[in-house]
């Protein structure tokens, strides 16, 4: 019972490298998101996916972009590395009405 | 926007003492609202969630949370802290944003 899957858990950048985050679930939800977290600022959304074939916005997407690639599966694209992304980013999803979202493990992302 | 305010990025207490994390939402309507503890290089998992059936609702280890719609509160309790309890945790706010708070990170001491 996977739940939600991240790839790679830890990834060290030199300015101005890409990379792509993978995230996979398997509980056939509807939404899914990637979060960024560091130290006194919580958990801040990045972009989400309400279902498959739609994303957008949310509080911090500059330097970032996303693709549904399918229902399981949602990316996240950072085209030109900056010190400033260096964080914990996480991806999660979710059902449908209340119910909660589920987390993976995260990506510990540092950038030199 | 649609917000979540966490009172304490830190809270202290003694083990056996009540835990108090606070939680203040911003909404027009009873949102969903959830709290989720996260471990030491873990991800976040839920110890409770708040759907409109109860407003007093209970978790895993021991925590609970009442919703107070007067107050657009969501303060999350447990009676006696444990030195297991010791972690960052996080209250939330759901619709199709899910939007988190800042955290409290929780100490217990011996």
């Amino acid at each position: 019972n996977a739940g939600v899957t991240q790839t790679p858990k830890f990834q060290v950048l030199k300015t101005g490298q890409s990379m792509t985050l993978q995230c996979a679930q398997d509980m056939n939800h509807n939404s899914m998101y990637w979060y960024r977290q560091d130290p006194g600022m919580g958990l801040r959304l990045i972009y989400y996916s309400a279902s498959e074939g739609t994303t957008d916005k949310g509080e911090v997407p500059n330097g970032y972009n996303v693709s549904r690639l399918n229902k399981r599966e949602f990316s996240l694209r950072l085209e030109s590395a900056a010190p400033s992304q260096t964080s914990v980013y996480f991806c999660a999803s979710r059902g449908t009405g209340g119910t909660e979202a589920f987390f993976g493990q995260g990506t510990r992302l540092t950038v030199v | 926007a649609q917000s979540v305010t966490q009172l304490g990025s830190h809270v202290s207490v003694s083990e056996g003492a009540l835990v108090l994390l606070r939680c203040n939402y911003s909404s027009s309507v009873p949102p969903y609202l959830f709290w989720y503890v996260q471990y030491p290089n873990q991800g976040l998992q839920l110890l409770l969630k708040y759907t409109s059936a109860a407003t007093l609702v209970k978790g895993i280890n021991g925590f609970e949370a009442e919703f107070k719609k007067s107050e657009t509160s969501f303060h999350l309790t447990k009676p006696s802290a444990h030195m297991s309890d010791a972690a960052e945790y996080f209250c939330a706010r759901g619709g199709n944003m899910l939007t988190f708070g800042g955290g409290t990170r929780l100490m217990v001491k011996p």
